[in-house]
């Protein structure tokens, strides 16, 4: 079966400082997204990648889903305190709609 | 546009009960999907429902079920509820069940003492 690989499993960053998450799937990604959840909430949809090479920006954030399409990266341009929480990649899996989820990464900014 | 609301926002319980949760999907949207997310652990596929039917199910006991409405809204309801039940459960929505992000609420925290 399909697995999400997160990594790494928490960051901590300085304020204004650029980051990077990765999201490594065992089998090719169909759909890959990007989704923030505060502590004890629920998540906030990000960004939906598709097509291998295909980069999307929302605001300082822009995420990437490789050329061979099993791995994708989350990258944080001059990180603020409103980016901190836990970001969480969801696939497409291989049966009946069902999204494959990864570990999530713990983000926390230091001011 | 009003987003997927989910109620009650808080429940507390005892072993042995039962737990109802309720959810609104964004207007429009007929997939809802249930998650269950314990302290500490990822998130959990509990159920799908489209268009009025059960179209999956994770790996959870029998007394998880639940069903959704002519108007697409859903309820989740947990029979005999036990400690380890006590997490947050979230619920989502999608325009379709295929290459549709899934938009969620804010969840309902359950606490069983």
């Amino acid at each position: 079966s399909q697995e999400l690989e997160q990594s790494p499993q928490s960051l901590i960053v300085q304020e204004g400082k650029n980051l990077t998450i990765n999201c490594t799937s065992s089998k090719t990604l169909y759909g890959l997204y990007w989704y923030k959840q505060k502590y004890g909430e629920g998540l906030i949809f990000l960004m939906m990648l598709q097509k291998g090479g295909e980069e999307k920006s929302h605001e300082k954030i822009t995420a990437k889903l490789d050329e061979k399409k099993q791995q994708s990266s989350l990258h944080i341009t001059a990180s603020q305190p409103s980016h901190a929480g836990i970001y969480l990649c969801g696939a497409d899996g291989d049966s009946n709609y069902q999204l494959i989820w990864g570990a999530g990464t713990k983000l926390i900014i230091k001011p | 546009e009003a987003g997927v609301t989910q109620s009650p926002t808080h429940l507390i319980k005892t072993r042995g009960q039962q737990a109802t949760l309720r959810c609104s999907p964004i207007s429009g949207h007929t997939s809802v999907y249930w998650y269950q997310q314990a302290l500490g652990l990822g998130l959990q596929f509990l159920l799908w429902y489209d268009e009025g039917e059960e179209r999956n199910r994770g790996n959870f006991p029998p007394r998880f079920s639940g069903r959704q409405f002519p108007n697409y809204s859903s309820e989740l309801n947990v029979n005999a509820l036990e400690l380890e039940d006590s997490a947050l459960y979230l619920c989502a929505s999608s325009l379709e069940p295929d290459n549709q992000p899934q938009h969620f609420g804010d969840g309902t925290r359950l606490s069983i003492l």
